[in-house]
């Protein structure tokens, strides 16, 4: 089935732990991005990658990084986790260039930081 | 800054109709999405106006105004499974995506 993958669905992580968060797609889309999504707010886009080889910052990219390696994979990293970033964590993809058209969401990952 | 306004949340009665509006500031306009998050779920697309004027799709609607900086997504025939967020989001000039924070829509029978 045509979509995004992402890994792990959940996760409870001891502060100061180092943890990556994995999303796959199989749509062959160029662009890919992350966000998380807290109560109350918008969706904040983190970072993002409008091909194989680049990424780029979103609007809060600090304490994470990300890597694009080939079209199909676009990896999370959080280097040392923090409470603050308890959060669930949404992979998209969109074809064409960046917010060129409507984005794909993976099912999501839900992450405590304790 | 840029800023998208969405009502937090509204009731309506299945089989009813309703409306969700959305009021954006942007640098520039290259688009407006709407998206349904159902609980504990992915966002999914729904609709996209970029000229002015209503597009249809089956019982969802979604109007966009330019000039105004509105838009608003409308319901017919609300069904129990219409209960989700509805989410807002414009495409600036410079192609950023800009999100609100949604609209929580509750069915009642």
């Amino acid at each position: 089935i045509a979509g995004i993958t992402q890994a792990p669905t959940s996760q409870i992580l001891a502060a100061g732990r180092r943890m990556t968060l994995r999303c796959t797609q199989d749509m062959r889309h160029n662009a890919m991005y992350w966000y998380r999504q807290d109560l109350g707010l918008g969706l904040r886009l983190i970072h993002y990658s409008n091909t194989a080889g680049t990424t780029g910052k979103g609007e809060v990219p600090d304490g994470y990084s990300v890597s694009r390696a080939n079209t199909d994979d676009f990896p999370l990293t959080l280097a040392s986790a923090v409470p603050s970033q308890t959060s669930v964590y949404f992979c998209a993809s969109s074809p064409g260039e960046v917010n060129g058209g409507p984005l794909h969401f993976g099912n999501g990952t839900r992450l405590t930081v304790t | 800054g840029q800023n998208i306004d969405q009502p937090t949340e509204m009731t309506a009665t299945e089989g009813a109709i309703v409306q969700i509006n959305c009021t954006y500031q942007t640098s520039g306009f290259n688009g407006l999405f709407w998206y349904q998050q159902h609980a504990g779920e992915a966002p999914t697309f729904l609709s996209y106006n970029v000229l002015d004027g209503l597009e249809e799709k089956g019982r969802f609607s979604s109007f966009l105004s330019r000039s105004k900086g509105y838009s608003y997504l409308l319901l017919k025939e609300l069904q129990m499974k219409d209960s989700a967020s509805y989410l807002c989001a414009v495409t600036d000039s410079n192609y950023q995506l800009i999100w609100g924070a949604g609209t929580k829509l509750i069915i009642k029978p």
